[in-house]
């Protein structure tokens, strides 16, 4: 079964900083991207960044383009997202999803398709003083 | 960045009834490789969103034959061909042709 579990969630102050993780399990790592994205209370959803299977490729919403870090583990299948300097407009619940499989063209060339085939349940990420 | 509009905001419907949702971008959603990246959500509530259709009109896993996706550049619909009372939650259609990802406002389907 492929399983997505998110955690490190909390209140935080403005200014402070957190990590959350996601745990993973049930497919090939390094195989697939990987993504972070939020949902602020009462609204709809917000991609905040996505990094490549394995690891070259960041990228960032302009939200967050600075202040929050991407990466992944391939030797404990988690992603994290390092956040820094964080606002009130941060406030939200944070989503790990993992992308589906990666296109290949006919002369070999990759890369992710970035459709979220798989959600984890979300952590809560509270910044307030 | 590339702009998602759906429509309607708000979606009541009968059981047994058809459903249809409309997603406009902005720009093209079509790649160098002739696909075009549009995909559809559905976050039924108090749960995480779950991928409905990608590239369009690819079913994802378990998805019922109920649900069919089709369009191209920039205009792009959802059709549920007779709404069931599980369908309930929002619908959100997203573009990945580019980054920043972007995602439409959403559209509520609700049960009459």
């Amino acid at each position: 079964e492929v399983l997505l579990v998110e955690s490190g969630g909390s209140l935080v102050q403005p200014g402070g900083s957190l990590r959350l993780s996601c745990a993973t399990s049930g497919f090939t790592f390094h195989n697939y991207a990987m993504s972070w994205v939020r949902q602020a209370p009462e609204t709809g959803l917000e991609w905040v960044s996505s990094i490549t299977g394995d690891g070259s490729g960041a990228y960032y919403a302009d939200s967050v383009r600075g202040r929050f870090t991407i990466s992944r583990d391939t030797s404990q299948s988690t992603v994290y997202l390092q956040m820094n300097t964080l606002r009130a407009e941060d406030t939200a619940i944070y989503y790990c999803a993992k992308d589906g499989p990666y296109y290949y063209d006919p002369s070999g060339y990759s890369f992710p398709e970035y459709y979220f085939d798989l959600w984890g349940q979300g952590t809560r990420v509270i910044v307030s003083a | 960045d590339i702009v998602m509009t759906q429509s309607p905001l708000s979606l009541p419907v009968t059981p047994g009834e058809p459903a249809s949702f409309s997603c406009r971008s902005s720009q093209r959603l079509v790649y160098t490789n002739g696909h075009n990246y549009l995909n559809w959500y559905v976050q039924k509530p108090g749960q995480s969103p779950q991928l409905l259709m990608y590239l369009v009109s690819n079913r994802a896993s378990g998805v019922p034959d109920r649900f069919s996706g089709s369009g191209s550049g920039t205009d792009f619909t959802l059709k549920i061909s007779r709404v069931e009372a599980e369908d309930v939650g929002i619908y959100y259609c997203m573009q990945a042709v580019e980054t920043p990802i972007t995602f439409g406002q959403g559209t509520r389907l609700e049960i009459k």
